[in-house]
């Protein structure tokens, strides 16, 4: 079973509309989530961290379910730029270095005029 | 704002060759990171460094290796490039106390 597991999409969406999709992660001793976005042919950037109360950001709202162990994202209002691949990420849980992370495989999202 | 430079961009290169590919970073990071990026399997760790001429092995670091010899410069290097190393190859960094990490604008390398 991988680590961390995402739907990879394509969720299409019309512009304006909302969508949501999911991860799952393996680990329950996990204690740090997040989102990254991928645009096509670009690096990865952090897009929000995930806490546990869930949070906002604009448009975005993550969540985290800790007895399910799986993370959500949700995007309202969409807008053409917000086509990318969202990328869950999950903090390891070495006894070594810091700073490690698991990387979901990505949803993609697809918004269209 | 942090900047992560990579060498080259895209990269062809043939069987058993030596390839050399170059990371730097600007923001004092004590945390490098390699990872290489294949469709359907995400980013999959190579190695990752904490310090100058510290490393260590991540989940597929067969076939690689690196060297940190400046906090700013990770260099990873295939011994004898195959083909199943063709892929996108992400460098990495980020503060030794965080897990927020700047990415690289990737290389792109198909090994023929």
């Amino acid at each position: 079973r991988k680590e961390v597991e995402q739907d990879p999409g394509p969720f299409n969406v019309p512009e304006g509309a909302t969508v949501a999709f999911n991860c799952t992660y393996s680990n329950s001793a996990s204690q740090s989530f997040f989102w990254y976005r991928q645009d096509c042919r670009k690096e990865p950037k952090l897009l929000m961290s995930v806490y546990s109360s869930g949070n906002e950001d604009g448009r975005f709202t993550a969540q985290l379910n800790r007895a399910s162990q799986y993370i959500s994202l949700l995007i309202r209002d969409s807008k053409l730029s917000d086509s990318a691949t969202y990328l869950c990420v999950v903090n390891r849980m070495t006894t070594d270095s810091w700073g490690k992370l698991q990387f979901g495989a990505g949803t993609q999202v697809v918004v269209t005029p | 704002d942090v900047k992560v430079t990579q060498s080259s961009r895209y990269l062809v290169k043939r069987t058993g060759e030596k390839v050399f590919l170059e990371c730097v970073q600007d923001m004092d990071h004590e945390n490098m990171f390699w990872y290489r990026q294949d469709p359907g399997l995400g980013l999959r760790l190579i190695y990752f460094s904490y310090d100058v001429k510290m490393k260590e092995k991540g989940d597929i670091p067969e076939g690689y290796s690196v060297s940190r010899e400046k906090k700013e410069r990770f260099s990873l290097i295939l011994e004898s490039a195959s083909t199943n190393q063709t892929s996108m190859y992400l460098c990495a960094s980020s503060f030794s106390n965080s897990y927020e990490q700047y990415f690289g604008p990737g290389t792109r390398l198909t090994v023929t």
